[in-house]
């Protein structure tokens, strides 16, 4: 059982859009820093949005990242085949002094 | 190029211990913390470990607190993680990565597998 919820599974046609949530607390979202992460599997994870809504050097903005209270939300506009890949958001928890992460959302491109 | 390579991962029999090393390439790693994170087999993310830029600061996961220990050594630009004790649920891909924005890990290894099993 992870820290923070995700749904497990999205999916949209190319170029749509998707969006992606991420709940937690107020230990962790609501008092830190969110940042999101893609993963194709078998490779390891890559960072895409940081500090809540901060894109990476590189990635594009069809990516982008907010956060409400104790939630976040990441937003893929565009959609792409090659977006297809499974996606965390992750923080600091303040009362746990730990690092936490969502189970992950596993996005298909349809 | 920024890059992190872990390595020292294996198979090992429960009870036993491994270390593996993230070695950084392109930085000064003594100017990040610097986490461990796992994913066991069909499954997500999960924070192991940390350690600040001079390891004077440390963190661990409540699963494997009391069996694992992080250490750097800046001279050598390599963060550590000895594992002890180990079991079956410790089995995973384990990555290091680099914070470079509170908990924006920017920069990860490849990742090292290690195996629990008699």
């Amino acid at each position: 059982q992870s820290v923070l919820t995700q749904p497990p599974s999205v999916s949209a046609a190319p170029g749509q859009k998707v969006t992606i949530s991420c709940s937690g607390s107020s230990s962790n979202i609501g008092n830190n820093h969110v940042s999101w992460y893609q993963q194709i599997p078998g490779t390891a994870p890559k960072l895409l949005i940081y500090d809540n809504s901060k894109r990476l050097s590189g990635i594009p903005d069809r990516f982008s990242g907010s956060k409400s209270g104790t939630s976040a939300t990441l937003g893929i506009t565009g959609l792409q085949t090659g977006d297809e890949a499974d996606y965390y958001c992750g923080t600091w928890d303040s009362s746990l002094s730990a690092g936490v992460f969502g189970g992950g959302t596993k996005l298909t491109v349809l | 190029e920024v890059q992190l390579v872990e390595s020292g991962g294996g198979s090992v029999q429960p009870g036993g211990s491994l270390r593996l090393s993230c070695t950084a390439s392109g930085f000064t790693v003594g100017s990040y913390w610097v986490n461990w994170v796992r994913q066991a087999p069909g499954t997500g993310l999960v924070w192991v470990s940390r350690i600040n830029g001079d390891g004077s600061s440390t963190g661990y996961a409540d699963s494997v607190r009391g069996r694992f220990t992080i250490s750097r050594d800046n001279a050598k630009n390599t963060v550590y993680l000895l594992m002890n004790s180990l079991g079956a649920e410790d089995t995973a891909v384990y990555y290091c990565a680099r914070d470079f924005y509170y908990f924006g890990l920017d920069v990860w290894g490849q990742g090292t597998t290690v195996t629990v099993s008699s």
